[in-house]
């Protein structure tokens, strides 16, 4: 079974500043996936970013990029330069290959302008 | 390339009554999945189909809720009779080689 835990509800930041999302999973699987998902009011998933827990370098998406500890079964999500429209619900969740994804309970960032 | 689509996008029933969700996904997606997410939570697998075959249903509540996938394509989630703790928002996803999954708008259900 796979496991999932953000320990953050709530993060705020100032526009144009850098956030950092936290999120811990645990696995007994050798073969997996780490995705982060943003959620907006109008509540469809829409894929931020994708890490195969195979690679070791981290995933970059734009703005968006992803501090991967396969050790310590740790998935940071750091945001650059937020923006208005990055205010969200923030989900982290694994998957192994080809099955469900596991969420985490999210976490609400706010942007301030 | 079309998004997934599902509909309706909101529902309001009372208890006891039935209903019905539809799903189309990607075009070429193998795999299609629902999701149900209850306020303030993550969202929770119900059902995933490989093609027309069910892969997992281990967390689908098979005395109220069933769900089918015509010619592996085309999804219907059916609750009857629905519960109060039946109010949710029901996520479609679907991916083509099991991997990524891309979501639909989702479906609000309001039971009273």
């Amino acid at each position: 079974a796979q496991t999932v835990t953000q320990s953050q509800p709530e993060m705020s930041v100032q526009e144009a500043e850098t956030v950092t999302l936290s999120c811990t999973y645990d696995t007994s699987e050798s073969d997996y996936y780490l995705f982060w998902y943003k959620q907006p009011p109008s509540r469809q998933m829409i894929l931020v970013i994708r890490q195969e827990a195979y690679k070791q370098q981290n995933a970059t998406e734009n703005r968006f990029s992803v501090n991967f500890q396969k050790a310590a079964k740790s998935f940071s999500l750091k945001i650059s330069d937020s923006q208005l429209g990055d205010a969200a619900m923030y989900f982290c969740a694994s998957a192994s290959s080809g099955s469900r994804l596991t969420f985490g309970e999210g976490t609400q960032l706010t942007v301030n302008p | 390339e079309a998004g997934v689509a599902q509909s309706p996008r909101y529902k309001i029933i009372e208890k006891r009554q039935s209903v019905a969700f539809w799903c189309n996904p990607i075009s070429g997606h193998a795999t299609l999945y629902w999701y149900q997410q209850i306020l303030g939570q993550g969202p929770k697998l119900l059902i995933q189909f490989q093609n027309n075959g069910v892969v997992d249903d281990s967390q689908l509540p098979k005395d109220r809720f069933s769900a089918e996938r015509l010619k592996g394509v085309d999804s219907t989630l059916k609750i009857q009779p629905a519960k109060l703790e039946d109010s949710a928002v029901y996520l479609c996803a679907s991916s083509r080689h099991q991997e990524t999954q891309y979501f639909g708008p989702g479906t609000r259900l309001l039971v009273l």
